[in-house]
């Protein structure tokens, strides 16, 4: 039931920017795309979300396409508190309230 | 704010056995969401309540599983007989939800993991 496409692995180097893109061809108009992270051994944590403009808190930018076909999660200075299981999903309110979480991707940030 | 709390953290049971987990989830949150998680994988939904209610059930969910929120607080997930096909993390998240939930965010406690021997 996953709606979204990740790499299922990436590295960064510690400092720099970490891109993780995220590819949602199917989305539809009222369709939101958020960000969560996992890192071992605990619950995933919220880190952004958007409709179609760019958005960004203190944890990170999300770049979404002008045609909402794909998006970018940026963390603008990667540490190594960063290593995480990075999961895209998107919100599909026509077919239930859940959030569907999907494989994601693995970043391993490398010092 | 305290966080989503679960209890056990851990839990080794036999085949056969009932088991229950509890979820205490952040205060005058509404929503309260269960999830499974197995290794490699990411979380599955389960199910949710909106206060006591409970609104949605996957199909993932067989007969043997129940979950409760009977005062709008805290909930209980109950599986019977357990299958070593049970083994997983089983993660509970809270939200709070004024209108039509598009900018609903979760927040996951620990999760239990449960092993079935």
């Amino acid at each position: 039931d996953a709606k979204t496409t990740q790499p299922p692995s990436m590295d960064c180097a510690e400092g720099r920017a970490a891109n993780l893109p995220c590819n949602h061809s199917t989305i539809s108009g009222n369709e939101y795309v958020y960000w969560y992270r996992q890192i071992h051994s605990q619950g995933p944590q919220y880190i952004i979300h958007g409709l179609k403009n760019n958005e960004t808190n203190e944890m990170a930018s999300l770049i979404i396409t002008e045609d909402r076909k794909s998006s970018t999660l940026i963390l603008p200075h990667a540490t190594l508190r960063d290593t995480a299981v990075y999961y895209c999903i998107v919100r599909v309110f026509s077919t239930g309230n859940q959030f569907y979480f999907g494989t994601g991707t693995s970043l391993t940030v490398i010092p | 704010d305290t966080g989503v709390s679960q209890d056990p953290r851990h839990k080794i049971t036999k085949r056969g056995q009932n088991v229950t987990f509890r979820c205490d989830p952040i205060s005058e949150h509404n929503r309260l969401y269960w999830y499974r998680q197995t290794l490699g994988q990411g979380p599955e939904f389960l199910t949710y309540f909106q206060n006591e209610a409970q609104l949605e059930k996957s199909r993932l969910l067989s007969d043997r599983f129940s979950a409760e929120r009977p005062k709008g607080s805290f909930s209980t997930l109950e599986i019977q007989r357990t299958e070593q096909g049970d083994s997983a993390m089983y993660l509970c998240a809270s939200s709070l939800v004024r209108s039509a939930g598009v900018n609903e965010k979760l927040f996951f406690g620990s999760g239990t993991q449960l092993s079935v021997l």
